[in-house]
C-alpha cells in the first residue's frame, strides 16, 4: 500500500531561519499529497496539498512541490516564526476511491526567538 | 460554522472497563473517519463511514473495538475491556464527500489513558 517516510524531529530553529522538512512517498499511481499541521492543544488541520505531479501547494508562507521523479514532497518555509512551532505530518490517501489517509510519523518543529 | 467536536476530551479508564467516545462531524458531511494516534506517532486509520454505512473497518486493532454511525451523523467508537495498549489519542475526521481531493476536517481528539 501507499506509504510515506518523513524526517524525524525534533527540529529546533531560530526565528527567521529557513525550514525544510523532508518527505518521500511510495504509492500506486499519482495520488494527491498533503501536509497537515498540529498546533499545541489543537486538532490536525490541512496546511497544503498538491493534486498532481509538479504542482506546488502553498499556504501561510509554506510551500511543497510534488516531485514525481524523486517521489518527494518536501515542506519549506523561507522564514519561520515562533507561531509556526507545531508538529507537521506528511500524508497521502490510499488508492481505494476514498480518503483513507496514511500519515508520516510527524516532525516536531520548535522555533525559538 | 462549527467544526468537528469530540467528547470527552480526556478519559481515564481502568484496565478492563468499557469506554465510548463520541464524534459530532460537521453537519452535512457524508464521510467520517476514526484514527488512533499513539504518543509520538502519526495518526493511523481505524475505520470509515459513508453516511451510516461502515465501508472499511480494516484498521480496527481487535474485536474489542466497535464503531457505529446509526443515523449518518454522530458516531461512537466503543472499546470493550480496555487494555493499556489502547492508551492513545482517538481522532475523528469528517469530509463533505468521498472524493480524493476533499479535505478531511479533524476534531481535537479524545485522549484515552488506561491505567
Amino acid at each position: 500500500g501507499n506509504s510515506v517516510t518523513q524526517m524525524e524531529g525534533p527540529v529546533t530553529l531560530s526565528e527567521e531561519a529557513f525550514l525544510t522538512i523532508n518527505c518521500t512517498y511510495t504509492a500506486t499511481g499519482y495520488p494527491s499529497l498533503f501536509w497537515y499541521v498540529q498546533y499545541p492543544g489543537e486538532g490536525l488541520q490541512l496546511l497544503l496539498k498538491a493534486t498532481k505531479a509538479d504542482d506546488k501547494g502553498s499556504n501561510k508562507g509554506f510551500e511543497a512541490t510534488y516531485r514525481k521523479e524523486t517521489t518527494s514532497f518536501h515542506l519549506e518555509k523561507g522564514s519561520v516564526q515562533v507561531s509556526d512551532s507545531a508538529v507537521y505530518f506528511c500524508a497521502l490517501p490510499n488508492s481505494g476511491g476514498y480518503q483513507k489517509v496514511t500519515f508520516g510519523i510527524g516532525t516536531k518543529l520548535q522555533v525559538i526567538p | 460554522g462549527a467544526g468537528v467536536s469530540q467528547s470527552p476530551r480526556y478519559k481515564v479508564a481502568k484496565r478492563g472497563q468499557d469506554v465510548a467516545l463520541r464524534c459530532d462531524p460537521i453537519s452535512g458531511h457524508v464521510s467520517l473517519f476514526w484514527y488512533q494516534q499513539a504518543l509520538g506517532q502519526g495518526p493511523e486509520f481505524l475505520t470509515y463511514f459513508q453516511n451510516e454505512a461502515q465501508l472499511d473497518k480494516s484498521g480496527l486493532p481487535s474485536d474489542r473495538f466497535f464503531a457505529e454511525r446509526p443515523e449518518g451523523s454522530v458516531s461512537t467508537l466503543k472499546i470493550q475491556r480496555t487494555q493499556q495498549e489502547d492508551s492513545a489519542v482517538y481522532l475523528c475526521a469528517s469530509s463533505l464527500t468521498s472524493g480524493l481531493t476533499y479535505e478531511q476536517y479533524f476534531g481535537p481528539g479524545t485522549r484515552l489513558t488506561v491505567t
